[in-house]
């Protein structure tokens, strides 16, 4: 079965950073990119940026350059997504998603949500 | 704002068929990138349901399709179901955003 499972919940305060992992299970991880997408508290989805698999490349959305970095450790199948810098703007559920070769995401994890709080 | 356009909100009757339009631009739905949609049911993930503008992944019923014309794409859904309620949301490529993938805001459907 095709999953990617995510790490828990996270409470940070402002300031700090946040490491959100994403277990790939049921496919190859290098053939496949990985994106990662967040959803603020009753708001829309919002892309934060991709990583290749394949060869580490990253695309970051621009409104987050600077305060995020994408990785993947492929002898666990797993892809991070690190946000520093925490901000309560940043308070969102995290989700990884496979990207296939349309672009589309076909896979998604069960999303973890992050609390930014004094 | 995003970069896509959606409506805010659709609503229909059960077993009625609704169109939820994503209008973008010269750089994105226009220059001839993939949309892809995509179904949100309360406090679950986003789940695959129109790929390459106009495919339905395996599962998905034959009820809903979706096409582009344009700078703008379509999803429709006909036979309205209850079940069918859901935020929805398209998604593409951005030429003028150094390769970003951008939402539209997404579209909530109620089934009256």
């Amino acid at each position: 079965q095709v999953q990617l499972v995510q790490s828990g919940a996270e409470v940070k305060k402002p300031g700090a950073s946040v490491k959100v992992s994403c277990k790939a299970s049921g496919y190859t991880l290098t053939s496949y990119g990985i994106s990662w997408v967040r959803q603020a508290p009753g708001q829309g989805l919002e892309w934060m940026g991709w990583i290749s698999v394949y060869n580490g490349n990253t695309n970051y959305a621009q409104k987050l350059q600077g305060r995020v970095t994408m990785t993947t450790d492929t002898s666990t199948s797993t892809a991070y997504m690190e946000l520093r810098s925490l901000r309560s703007d940043d308070t969102a559920v995290y989700y990884c998603a496979r990207e296939d070769d349309y672009g589309a995401f076909d896979i998604w994890g069960q999303g973890t949500m992050v609390t930014v709080s004094s | 704002q995003s970069v896509l356009t959606q409506p805010p909100s659709v609503s229909g009757a059960p077993g009625q068929r609704v169109t939820i339009s994503c209008t973008g631009s010269s750089s994105n739905i226009g220059a001839g990138y993939d949309v892809h949609w995509y179904q949100q049911l309360p406090g679950t993930a986003p789940k695959l349901l129109i790929y390459g503008n106009n495919n339905r992944p395996s599962g998905v019923p034959d009820r809903f399709s979706g096409s582009k014309s344009g700078t703008s794409a379509s999803l429709a859904i006909t036979g309205l179901q209850a079940e069918d309620e859901a935020d929805y949301y398209c998604q593409s490529y951005d030429s003028s955003l150094s390769g970003r993938r951008v939402f539209g805001g997404g579209t909530k459907l109620t089934v009256l």
